[in-house]
């Protein structure tokens, strides 16, 4: 079945800092990859997408690129500030209209 | 400007007292679900609507109940809450269901807590 995994946190980094956080899929047919961010206290904005294969979505200094041949969809940032500290989570979208979403990470970002 | 809109944003009540969460979006979309988050399991989907009197069960549709009168409304009721439904809980929407490369728009969340 379609299913998300999600590197466990919470992570914790210091200001400008590189962040990764881990995101790999299973899935059948041509799934669309997105990033949602959670703010505390906050519902789920769209941080990118990605729709089809070798795409790179970016955002806010983030990025992700989907990567079929390794089932992917990492999300990476070069310089973390305070202000990212949140929850972010990597979701499949697939045939039928369902998200199917990992199981989110915290991300803490230090002064 | 466009959006989700929830309804009540916290809500504290006790076992078997009905209640209803309310939905509303003003973008036209013909899809809206509503999901549930809890710590460690992420998001997950409890009913869906394709449009207007159409909806489904998504992956943990026990204890809920939907209805889809109006394109703009997808409340979610819980006819007899048991202290397993406390959660965090958002709708969504989106133009249409077989638009899977479209993100979902959420509400800001209703945090239910039965006691």
């Amino acid at each position: 079945g379609n299913s998300v995994t999600q590197m466990e946190g919470p992570v914790t980094l210091s200001e400008e800092a590189f962040l990764t956080i881990n995101c790999t899929y299973t899935a059948t047919g041509y799934p669309s990859l997105f990033w949602y961010v959670q703010y505390p206290g906050e519902g789920l904005q769209l941080l990118l997408k990605a729709t089809k294969a070798d795409d790179k979505g970016s955002n806010k200094g983030f990025e992700a690129t989907y990567r079929k041949e390794t089932t992917s969809f990492h999300l990476e940032k070069g310089s973390v500030q305070v202000s990212d500290s949140a929850v972010y989570f990597c979701a499949l979208s697939v045939q039928g209209g369902k998200l199917i979403f990992g199981q989110g990470t915290e991300l803490s970002v230090k002064p | 400007e466009a959006q989700v809109t929830q309804n009540p944003r916290y809500l504290i009540t006790v076992t078997g007292k009905k209640l209803t969460v309310t939905c509303s979006q003003n973008m036209n979309h013909e899809y809206m679900s509503w999901y549930r988050q809890d710590p460690g399991l992420g998001l997950r989907q409890i009913y869906y609507s394709m449009n207007v009197e159409v909806t489904d069960k998504g992956d943990v549709p026990e204890g809920y109940k939907v209805s889809r009168k109006e394109k703009r409304n997808f409340p979610l009721i819980l006819e007899s809450p048991s202290p397993n439904q406390t959660s965090l809980y958002f709708c969504a929407s989106r133009p249409f269901w077989w638009e899977i490369h479209q993100p979902q728009h959420f509400g800001d969340g209703t945090r239910l807590s039965i006691l």
